[in-house]
């Protein structure tokens, strides 16, 4: 069963301070996507990566793949409360054809004014 | 914005009732899902669509059917609810196909309640 581990789950900073989000499996994955999620809403893609070490920047989110690609990271540079939300990562499950995605159980994040 | 909308947005129904969600997609995609949130479990899927009539279950299938008539239109069923079923329910759709790079988009869920 493949397994994506997202930590932390929560994390509350302070407008300014930067933070690292990351998705761990022990899967390889042929692409990793990332979600922000805000209340009452469906998620929505930030960005997708796809070749193993491939660095993507998203204005001040840096979104990193393992060389590996069974990890990944998401850095954020100086946050604003507009960042605040559920970011979710999800890797491609696809196996014999199949399209499936399986996704981490999310990191809360609250950015403080 | 990938023409993704669900319906009802809420609903609040009884124990032992079937209810109907319907997702519906304007652009032609040959995958969609069907998945739900709650917290603590972060996005589960229920099952998924590869194309007209073309299903599949995903890891929390029990108790609930699907059906896809038409590339557009994607049903989820809950034969009798039960409060278990209580969630946000998310359709998803996949613009890739084979050889593509894979990206879902979502809807804007439904929440369901069972009392």
């Amino acid at each position: 069963t493949q397994l994506l581990e997202q930590s932390p789950q929560f994390l509350s900073i302070q407008e300014g301070e930067n933070l690292t989000v990351y998705c761990n499996s022990s899967s390889v994955f042929s692409s990793l996507q990332w979600y922000r999620q805000e209340p009452g809403e469906g998620p929505v893609l930030l960005v997708t990566v796809v070749t193993g070490g491939e660095v993507k920047k998203l204005k001040r989110l840096t979104f990193q793949f393992g060389d590996a690609r069974k990890d990944s990271s998401l850095h954020i540079t100086a946050a604003q409360p507009g960042d605040t939300g559920l970011y979710l990562c999800a890797g491609d499950g696809t196996t014999s054809g199949t399209y499936k995605y399986i996704f981490g159980t999310g990191t809360r994040l609250k950015v403080l004014a | 914005d990938a023409g993704i909308t669900q319906s009802p947005r809420h609903k609040v129904t009884e124990t032992g009732t079937p209810v109907t969600l319907r997702c519906h997609q304007t652009e032609n995609h040959r995958y969609m899902y069907w998945y739900r949130q709650d917290p603590g479990h972060g996005l589960r899927l229920i099952h998924y669509s590869y194309g007209v009539k073309d299903t599949d279950k995903g890891e929390v299938s029990d108790g609930y059917s699907v059906s896809r008539s038409k590339t557009e239109d994607f049903l989820l069923t809950l034969e009798s609810a039960t409060s278990s079923q209580t969630s946000v329910y998310f359709c998803a759709i996949s613009t890739s196909s084979t050889g593509d790079l894979n990206e879902q988009f979502f809807g804007p869920g439904t929440r369901l309640t069972v009392l």
